[in-house]
Order: C-alpha cells, then sequence, then structure tokens
C-alpha cells in the first residue's frame, strides 16, 4: 500500500499570501488530520476530517482552514501568510486496526514566509 | 485537554548500549499511546504502541511500558545502533478528546558509534 502523500514538499510565500497544501492519505482510510511542527512548539494539532466533515480542531486563527473531498483527499489552506507560519506542515491519516485508532504521517511540506 | 511530557530533550549513547525514554500524561482517559520516529527530512513513523490495557510491549529491540495508575510509559531501546539516531515523539490518545492525538515535545537521540 502507498503512504501518505503530501504535496507540495517544498513551498516558499511572501507575507500576505495565501497556501493549499494538499494530502492524500493511504487507501481505505477515511481519517485526515493536519499538525503543525516548529522547532519551538513542536506538534500542533491543527484539525481532523472525517467523511469530509471536520470532526475537531485545535487552537489556531481561523487564516487556517481545511477541507476533505469525498475520496478522503484533503487540503489545508493559510491565507494572510505570516512569519511565524514557517513550518513543516504534517498530513496524517488513521484507521481502526482492530480496537486501536492508528496514524500514519506523511513526509510533510516544508513552507517558508518570506 | 491532554496533557504530555516528554523527558529527557536530548540523549546520547554509545553504539550497543540501551537508551530510554519517559512519558507522563494527565488524561486518566487516555488508552492509546503510539511512539513514532522522526528522522531528518521525514515525517514522523510509527514505530511502537501500546493499549491501555497492556503493561509491556515488545518489538525486537524496542519495548514500551505502561503504568495507568502512574500515568507515564516509557521507551525502551536495546543495543542502539547509529541508524536509531533521530528524533522520538510520543503521543497519548484518549477517548474523551474524540479522535484527537496530543504529543510528547520529543526526545533527539544520538547513538555514538
Amino acid at each position: 500500500k502507498a503512504g501518505v502523500t503530501q504535496t507540495p514538499r517544498y513551498l516558499i510565500k511572501t507575507r500576505g499570501q495565501q497556501v493549499t497544501l494538499s494530502c492524500s492519505p493511504i487507501s481505505g482510510h477515511r481519517s485526515v488530520s493536519w499538525y503543525q511542527q516548529t522547532p519551538g512548539q513542536g506538534l500542533q494539532f491543527l484539525f481532523e476530517y472525517f467523511s469530509e466533515t471536520q470532526r475537531n480542531k485545535g487552537n489556531f486563527p481561523g487564516r487556517f482552514s481545511g477541507r476533505q473531498f469525498s475520496n478522503s483527499r484533503s487540503e489545508m489552506n493559510v491565507s494572510t501568510l505570516e512569519l511565524g507560519d514557517s513550518a513543516l506542515y504534517l498530513c496524517a491519516s488513521s484507521f481502526w486496526a482492530g480496537v486501536t485508532y492508528e496514524q500514519y504521517f506523511g513526509p510533510g511540506t516544508r513552507l517558508t514566509v518570506t | 485537554g491532554e496533557n504530555v511530557e516528554q523527558h529527557p530533550s536530548t540523549l546520547s549513547v554509545q553504539e550497543g548500549d540501551s537508551a530510554v525514554i519517559k512519558c507522563t500524561y494527565s488524561d486518566s482517559a487516555s488508552n492509546y499511546f503510539p511512539w513514532y520516529k522522526q528522522e531528518l527530512g521525514k515525517g514522523p513513523q510509527l514505530i511502537i504502541d501500546i493499549r491501555s490495557n497492556v503493561g509491556e510491549k515488545k518489538d525486537q529491540r524496542i519495548a514500551v511500558t505502561l503504568n495507568k495508575t502512574a500515568k507515564h510509559f516509557s521507551l525502551h531501546i536495546t543495543e542502539t545502533q547509529p541508524e536509531d539516531s533521530a528524533v522520538y515523539f510520543c503521543a497519548a490518545r484518549g477517548s474523551n478528546t474524540g479522535n484527537q492525538f496530543y504529543f510528547g515535545t520529543g526526545t533527539s537521540l544520538t547513538v555514538i558509534p
């Protein structure tokens, strides 16, 4: 089975611009979560989507949004970029493996805001 | 919500020695505890996990122990090898928090050849 894929892998944007990141989960996984990873804050949960519905949301401003399509692929959007948005954005797909809910990460998209 | 603390933040061991990383959690309802290994330039990789009804789980050189009463769990790596060098994250998922995972701050492990 192919793993979680994320595109693009690297991105450079300017303050004030917006950006859209894409994630394709493992085949058969219906849940997709997004995380922001920075050296100072570690892994911070952004939101989770299941069957095209946002199920959980972390403590991020409204500039961060996402959506999920009927094929479980997900996108996240960041509007009005700030320098502090520079980070590695990780997507994870999850599924119930019997009694455990397992989560697998993609390689991430490295976003640099200048 | 859940709060996961992880120690130490950095760890250096000689090749062949053991490494232990410890995490504590705050929500007694948390019931699933995965460990991830993240190598430079890659996403975190699930290496082992444990459920709250199990006290210990082992997979070759890697083991995880869970003490529900004390609310802490640990990762043990024996016979360390240079390729074990990476950042390791613990996480907790609680039944009271939907399916959200809470992560520790990471341990940078260096195995010295």
